[in-house]
């Protein structure tokens, strides 16, 4: 199996763009869940889903994130519009048990 | 408000130096520990999980124990090639959520 895969896996953009991260979770595990990672903060769960439906978003940070799982093998998480204090490296992570996550490698984003 | 505090942030050893990581949490209802391993520019990878006071976990020279209100991993002998981030993750369910919450984690240093 190949992992949890993400793309890009660096992302430099210009603060007011839209940005779309993807992650397709390892085949058979039901859930799915998107970190941000910061010196600041460390690893913050920002939204996770169990079967396809969004289970708890209360770490998405406002309005400008969205994150949609239209099939049991593809994720996206959006942001728009972009800002610097957005920069950060984005984990995608999927498991059969909620505890056991396999993580991706991440998209490191930096808003200019 | 933390619930889950990591100490120290950082640890440097010399190989064969035996330790302690603590990771101390303040949740209710805990249903389980877990303790993972980030190396850099990696996503964080599972090491173990703890569910009830007074267990142990091993996996080659670490060993995790886990109270009523901490967690310990042990590292004994260690070699350079233990060096990384160790994160400790505690599920507590509420509302609905069976998020793991996650420490800042412990950067581990061991020198040859």
């Amino acid at each position: 199996d190949a992992g949890v895969i993400q793309s890009p896996r660096h992302e430099v953009t210009e603060m007011g763009q839209e940005v779309t991260l993807r992650c397709k979770p390892i085949s058979g595990h039901d859930y799915l869940f998107w970190y941000r990672q910061t010196m600041m903060r460390g690893l913050e769960l920002l939204i996770y889903f169990n079967n396809n439906v969004p289970i708890d978003d209360s770490g998405m940070p406002e309005d400008r994130f969205s994150a949609k799982m239209p099939n049991a093998s593809f994720s996206t998480l959006k942001i728009q519009p972009s800002e610097p204090r957005d920069s950060a490296v984005y984990f995608c992570a999927s498991s059969f048990l909620v505890n056991e996550q396999y993580f991706g490698p991440g998209t490191r984003l930096t808003v200019t | 408000e933390d619930q889950v505090t990591q100490s120290p942030e950082a640890l440097r050893l010399q190989e064969g130096e035996s330790s302690s990581l603590n990771c101390s949490y303040t949740v209710s209802g805990l249903r389980g520990l877990f303790w993972y391993r980030q190396d850099p520019g990696k996503g964080p990878e599972f090491l173990f999980t703890l569910y009830s006071a007074g267990e142990e976990k091993e996996k080659e020279r670490l060993k995790a124990t886990l109270t009523k209100k901490e967690s310990f991993l042990h590292i004994t002998a260690p070699k350079p090639e233990d060096s990384a981030t160790y994160l400790c993750a505690v599920q507590a369910p509420q509302g609905g959520s069976e998020k793991l919450v996650f420490g800042k984690g412990t950067k581990l240093t061991v020198n040859p």
